[in-house]
């Protein structure tokens, strides 16, 4: 079975914070994603990766960034955390061939 | 853009009964579409994915439908358990390229037995 961990369940950050949320995939996919996820609001694409040391903006990119320095890991960056990024993070993953995405169990990341 | 519409906040039914969610989109025609179980506090899971040239496609109890003339999409669960109690979200290519995904902001089900 495709796992997707991330590195904290919940997580609480002060305003102007660094905060760094990573995600692992143990099948050796090229393509991961980071999404948010607020109510009514649905699942937004926040950066996306189809390889090593590759990335592309998402839908909202504005106060993240990312990093993939190796396949089976890809780090989203608050810059300087503030209120409005409280929300769940998701990341997922898929593999060649299929479009199916495994999503990782969230970080609900909470900024005061 | 493509912009996706799940009718339903959230439906409540009977246990027992077929349950119906409802996934609408605008612009062109996605390649595939895919639906997705979430639970509270939890990632969503991969249910099924139907392609452009597929009318139907079933697993189990669950139904999938694609109507491109309609641009829509039903999602059926028959023979309702309150287990199957979630938030269910459909998903489809952006762009021609297929490259990445959007989501609907997803239907609750509630299942009442």
């Amino acid at each position: 079975d495709v796992k997707v961990t991330q590195s904290s369940r919940y997580l609480v950050k002060r305003t102007g914070e660094k905060v760094f949320l990573e995600c692992v995939q143990d099948m050796d996919h090229e393509n991961m994603f980071w999404y948010r996820q607020d109510p009514g609001l649905g699942l937004r694409l926040i950066y996306f990766s189809y390889d090593v040391k590759m990335k592309e903006k998402g839908d909202i990119p504005e106060g993240y960034s990312v990093s993939r320095e190796k396949k089976e890991r890809f780090s989203l960056i608050l810059e300087s955390a503030s209120t409005n990024q409280t929300s769940m993070y998701l990341c997922a993953s898929y593999g060649p061939g299929t479009y199916e995405q495994y999503f990782g169990p969230g970080t609900r990341l909470t900024v005061t | 853009s493509q912009k996706i519409e799940q009718n339903s906040e959230a439906l409540n039914i009977q246990e027992g009964k077929t349950a119906t969610l409802t996934c609408n989109y605008t612009n062109y025609s996605p390649a595939y579409l895919q639906w997705y179980r979430q639970d509270p506090g939890r990632g969503p899971v991969f249910l099924l994915l139907i392609r452009e040239n597929e009318k139907e496609k079933r697993k189990e109890r669950l139904k999938v439908t694609f109507d491109t003339t309609l641009k829509q999409s039903l999602f059926h669960i028959t023979a309702s358990q309150p287990a199957d109690s979630a938030t269910y979200l459909c998903a489809l290519d952006e762009d021609s390229s297929a490259s990445k995904i959007i989501f609907g902001s997803g239907t609750r089900l509630s299942i009442r037995p």
